[in-house]
């Protein structure tokens, strides 16, 4: 079946570093791939997502790019501040399946000043 | 502004009572699904709802039961409450269309001793 595979956390940046939180996932055909987020407390949000191969997904200066031939979703933003510490989810929906998310493991990202 | 609410936000249940949780959306959305979130797995698609009066069973459906009698509301009960349910529930809700956003609520963390 589908699945979703993700880096280990926790991750610990300082203020302004560069962030990459790897995604990788196997499907059939051509999924679409999400980034949820979720803040401490709260339940998810949508980051960003792309539907076809070679889109790419940017909101809030986060970005990721599908990458059909690597199988890859990789999360990148490239000056990360303290209210980025959240809970990171990449996710698929198989072609023609509504929207019925398969998630990763989450990455935790933590963020000090 | 309310989105997606779940009730109750915390539980702590003994192992064989049975309780039901609550997910109310007022965005008028015709999909809805139920999660469970347990550490380093993300989210588990436990049962769906594409409209009023059905229901599908997800990954993880045993132990489970939902119904959605009306538009806005989808309930999941646990008959027989086991440790193994003790985990975060996350209600969703989306639009019918493909790759469309999910809108989540906030969690129901249950704990079952």
């Amino acid at each position: 079946g589908d699945s979703v595979t993700q880096m280990e956390g926790p991750v610990t940046l300082s203020e302004e570093a560069f962030l990459t939180i790897n995604c990788t996932y196997t499907a059939t055909g051509y999924p679409s791939l999400f980034w949820y987020v979720q803040y401490p407390g709260e339940g998810l949000q949508l980051l960003l997502k792309a539907t076809k191969a070679d889109d790419k997904g940017s909101n809030k200066g986060f970005e990721a790019t599908y990458r059909k031939e690597t199988t890859s979703f990789h999360l990148e933003k490239g000056s990360v501040q303290v209210s980025d510490s959240a809970v990171y989810f990449c996710a698929l929906t198989p072609m023609g399946a509504g929207n019925m998310l398969t998630f990763g493991g989450g990455t935790r990202l933590m963020v000090k000043p | 502004n309310a989105g997606v609410t779940q009730t109750p936000k915390f539980r702590v249940l003994k192992t064989g009572q049975s309780m039901t949780l609550l997910c109310a959306q007022d965005m008028n959305h015709e999909y809805m699904y139920w999660y469970r979130q347990d550490p380093g797995m993300g989210l588990r698609l436990i049962h769906y709802s594409v409209g009023e009066g059905t229901t599908a069973k997800g990954e993880v459906p045993d132990g489970y039961n939902v119904s959605r009698l009306k538009k806005q509301n989808f309930l999941l009960g646990l008959e027989s409450a086991a440790p193994s349910q003790t985990s975060v529930y996350f209600c969703a809700s989306s639009p019918p269309r493909d790759n469309t956003e999910a809108f989540f609520g906030q969690g129901t963390r249950l704990t079952v001793v």
